[in-house]
């Protein structure tokens, strides 16, 4: 069954560096998200991305984020100076359409920021 | 800001019996999912409900969501070994939508 593939599964960085954390959603799927665990906290949204732009993005993607998707296969998060609290599993998830298509999520990337 | 209250935070019962894992909320979902997620893994989907008062069945497990769209309940009859893990539930305020809030988290454990 085809999966979401994120790498690495762990980053370890120093506070102010910039991180890139890279996802190959599933290849047919249009719509494109991350979500971020804090290590014993809730699954929260970070942001969405349909057609090549952001959709909708919570009040935690602030200006030190941002998303791509550079070619037809990869969706990037990039965290541009990252902070201590910034530390979490990153999810990347995708769906086929819109309705009920089921979201898929990827196994996440541990970022560790020390 | 939507909150989804997940109880109990901590299950631990009996290879065999049965358990009800519920999901509140004050405030309305157009649609409500539940995922399992194993350590080291991303969430998984189990289902999705949608209308209110709608029941889905997956084997031992039976989906329901409330007449209001607030709340929502998993139960599983027969409990196995295989059932442990972490069951989160996640609404969404728009239906398609999947800006998602997440439950606080259910760690069920059967024992054997």
């Amino acid at each position: 069954e085809p999966e979401v593939t994120q790498t690495p599964s762990h980053q370890v960085t120093q506070m102010g560096q910039e991180v890139i954390l890279r996802c190959v959603p599933i290849s047919n799927h249009l719509y494109f998200y991350w979500y971020r665990q804090i290590l014993g906290q809730k699954v929260e949204f970070l942001v969405s991305f349909y057609n090549n732009e952001i959709s909708e993005k919570s009040e935690i993607f602030d200006d030190q984020f941002s998303v791509e998707r550079p070619d037809g296969s990869n969706f990037t998060l990039k965290i541009r100076s990252t902070k201590l609290e910034d530390s979490a599993m990153y999810f990347c998830a995708s769906k086929r359409t819109g309705g009920e298509s089921p979201l898929h999520f990827g196994n996440g990337t541990r970022l560790t920021v020390t | 800001t939507q909150l989804l209250e997940q109880s109990p935070q901590f299950l631990s019962i009996q290879e065999g019996e049965n358990l009800t894992v519920y999901c509140n909320s004050s405030s309305v979902f157009s649609s409500l999912q539940w995922y399992r997620q194993e350590p080291g893994e991303g969430p998984v989907l189990l289902v999705t409900v949608v209308t209110g008062g709608e029941v889905k069945k997956l084997k031992r497990l039976t989906f329901q969501f409330g007449d209001a769209r607030k709340d929502s309940s998993l139960h599983i009859t027969a409990a196995q070994t295989g059932d442990t893990g972490l069951y989160l539930c996640a609404g969404a305020s728009n239906f398609g939508n999947e800006k998602l809030t997440f439950g606080t988290g259910t760690r069920l454990t059967i024992i054997p």
